[in-house]
């Protein structure tokens, strides 16, 4: 089983709401991520949560703030968003980022839309 | 750090073979992977190739690598209309970062 789940699919949001996204994995794997994808672009990374601690905040502005509530959950929680933020938000998982042959495993993504 | 290079578009027949290629850049040993990408979905890792080998064949995909060149190529053989989809190559770097390619896409005529 190779399956990471995100939720919600789809999130429409006020630049004055606060949401959150959420996604989980019971691979056992101890690294989870988080990446931004706007259209027709590649993935590029937002955040690494490695054995629960962050490892990689990759200059994201605070409106997005990461939370890593166990080895098989992580978060993004969403506040006063840019429309400029609308894009695919996708989360991924490998086993260990120090293994030589670890492997990310992306989930379905939410596709979010800020109004 | 340098960019993954990956052409845009390529188009093909049901049936015939695609040929997807990709440049990268990280000398030193790395593992270097081919996702796929259909509308609206996330990423689905189709198969991973070790930067020392030269070939790896999974059922339809054949992935081939040029080490002197760092030239990485995903064919794939009898193509169905569900291949349709753009395909990222990624290149493993330090802190387990992957470097993507700006995607290829892909789309099988019937």
């Amino acid at each position: 089983d190779t399956e990471v789940t995100q939720t919600p699919k789809h999130l429409v949001m006020g630049m004055t709401n606060k949401k959150s996204l959420k996604c989980e994995q019971h691979m056992g794997h101890r690294a989870m991520y988080w990446y931004k994808q706007k259209a027709k672009k590649p993935p590029e990374l937002m955040f690494v949560y490695s054995y629960e601690k962050l490892s990689i905040n990759e200059s994201v502005p605070s409106r997005f703030s990461p939370e890593c509530p166990n080895s098989s959950l992580l978060n993004l929680h969403l506040h006063a968003l840019q429309p400029e933020d609308s894009a695919l938000y996708l989360c991924a998982s490998s086993q260990d980022p120090g293994l030589v042959t670890d492997t990310q495993y992306f989930g379905p993504g939410t596709r979010l839309t800020v109004l | 750090g340098e960019d993954v290079e990956q052409s845009l578009f390529l188009s093909v027949r049901e049936g015939d073979s695609s040929v997807i290629n990709c440049t990268y850049t990280d000398s030193s040993s790395t593992y270097l992977y081919w996702y796929k990408q259909e509308p609206g979905a996330g990423l689905q890792l189709l198969t991973y190739i070790f930067s020392n080998m030269d070939m790896k064949q999974d059922q339809r995909l054949t992935v081939l690598l040029n080490k002197k060149d760092k030239h990485l190529s995903l064919r794939i053989a009898d193509t169905q209309t569900g291949d349709s989809a753009i395909y990222f190559c990624a290149e493993r770097r330090g802190n387990n970062r992957l470097a993507f390619g700006k995607g290829n896409q892909v789309v099988v005529i019937p």
